[in-house]
């Protein structure tokens, strides 16, 4: 069966450090991945997709980036960390295909200080 | 914004039927509907999507009117571990992006 991991599920981080967010499928080939935030009291905001080795799509601009440099790996970054990148971050993947559901990770908890 | 309606809180005896309503009156033809469920501090939790057929599966049944205007998810027995918001999303063929609303805070009460 798959599973994703996401890790550190809590992070604690001054304003201006860097950021570096891992997540890993396992049990699938050529998975889509995504990135999502979750602000409090608020609904998923999709950041990132990605289809492919290398291919990033970006749904809104911010401070963050997004790397895939593996089939089953997505990292999400950034160079400096704003209060206002606070949240509850989630990876999830789906299968190719037009109907497929995503299935989310368990999320990273972030509070900028 | 999100494309569907859904009542903030709804209570369920526990062992009952637990029967979620939807609103979508603006679907289009190749839109689904999927089924979410997020428990405090963690991801949410795939539970089951269809079209137009009613669809189940080991979690829940998924009842789609014939004019696809508005769906209901069932949980047949629901126990206290089915306490949680439950969102009811949109979505066309091809899409990326799960928008997800307030959802339906369910409460199963002993």
């Amino acid at each position: 069966s798959q599973t994703i991991h996401q890790w550190p599920a809590t992070l604690v981080q001054p304003v201006g450090s860097p950021l570096s967010l891992e997540c890993t499928v396992e049990g699938t080939s050529n998975p889509n991945l995504y990135w999502y935030r979750q602000a409090a009291g608020r609904g998923l905001q999709l950041l990132f997709y990605s289809v492919g080795i290398g291919q990033i799509s970006s749904e809104v601009p911010q401070n963050l980036s997004a790397s895939r440099p593996q089939d089953r790996q997505f990292i999400l970054s950034s160079k400096k960390l704003l209060l206002s990148d606070s949240g509850f971050y989630l990876c999830a993947w789906s299968e190719m295909g037009g109907n497929q559901p995503q299935h989310f990770g368990d999320g990273t908890r972030l509070s900028i200080l | 914004d999100a494309k569907t309606t859904q009542p903030p809180s709804m209570d369920c005896a526990e062992g009952r039927a637990a029967n979620l309503p939807c609103n979508h009156s603006t679907i289009s033809g190749n839109e689904y509907v999927y089924w979410y469920r997020q428990i405090h501090s963690q991801g949410p939790q795939y539970i089951i999507h269809g079209l137009k057929n009613n669809e189940t599966n080991e979690m829940a049944s998924l009842i789609i009117t014939e004019d696809r205007k508005s769906s209901t998810l069932i949980l047949p027995h629901a126990t206290l571990r089915d306490t949680a918001v439950y969102y009811c999303i949109v979505r066309e063929y091809y899409g990326q992006n799960f928008v997800f609303g307030p959802g339906t805070r369910l409460s199963v009460l002993p």
